[in-house]
């Protein structure tokens, strides 16, 4: 069962607007919830995080949403550039340190110049 | 700054051989989180340690091993391998008791394919 689902596994968007990727959970415990970027051959590269105490989380291009009600988070990248283009991955824990993440399938970002 | 190290980075074994892999997490991390992604897939929870401790458990085959050393680097031991234990093996550290414990930063990944 996967708890943790990114329904799209591809985005397109063109260079200098908003890319919005998507993250659901089906696990109520889960109370932290962080997206990675990767890069073929590559680690996950850790890019924003967010409590479940909170709505918003903010870091220069990129804004996580959680609606907790929903169980779904978001990821904006506002201007999206080519750079941006990897494999994202929505994770969810449910206890610091001694946690497991538990992933999301990933999205493909790809930004046109 | 100083990131999580994985070696080795490529590592060829054949079936029912011994393979092990090494993790130096970010300096001050105390945690240690070894992950297996396959083909397409996403990152899977195998084991952890906190203070050389075992801290958590995932799908771990029980022909691996894990432990964690006094220096805190940590060492993945995979004992009569399988065509399918082929994967990208990830270690990520953390600090715990930290506001920002929850994150894992992860190392470049040790790629394992066996024939």
């Amino acid at each position: 069962d996967q708890q943790v689902k990114q329904n799209s596994p591809s985005l397109s968007v063109q260079e200098g607007r908003i890319s919005i990727l998507n993250c659901d959970y089906t696990n109520s415990m889960f109370d932290y919830f962080l997206w990675y970027k990767k890069y073929p051959a590559e680690g996950p590269t850790f890019l924003i995080s967010i409590s479940s105490i909170k709505d918003k989380n903010e870091d220069g291009r990129f804004t996580v949403f959680l609606n907790k009600s929903a169980k779904h988070l978001s990821l904006h990248i506002v201007p999206s550039q080519p750079g941006d283009s990897a494999v994202y991955f929505c994770a969810a824990s449910g206890s610091p340190g001694t946690g497991k993440l538990i992933f999301g399938q990933g999205t493909t970002l790809q930004v046109k110049p | 700054a100083a990131g999580v190290i994985q070696s080795p980075r490529h590592l060829i074994k054949e079936k029912r051989e011994t393979a092990t892999l090494k993790c130096y997490p970010i300096p001050r991390h105390d945690t240690v989180y070894w992950y297996q992604q396959g083909p397409g897939q996403d990152p899977q929870f195998l084991i952890s340690f906190y203070e050389k401790m075992q801290s958590d458990k995932g799908s771990i085959p029980d022909r691996f091993s894990a432990q964690q050393f006094s220096d805190y680097h940590s060492e993945l031991n995979m004992s009569s391998l399988e065509l399918g234990d082929s994967a990208l093996y990830f270690c990520a550290s953390s600090r715990m008791g930290t506001g920002s414990s929850y994150e894992q930063y992860f190392g470049p990944g040790t790629r394992l394919t066996v024939t």
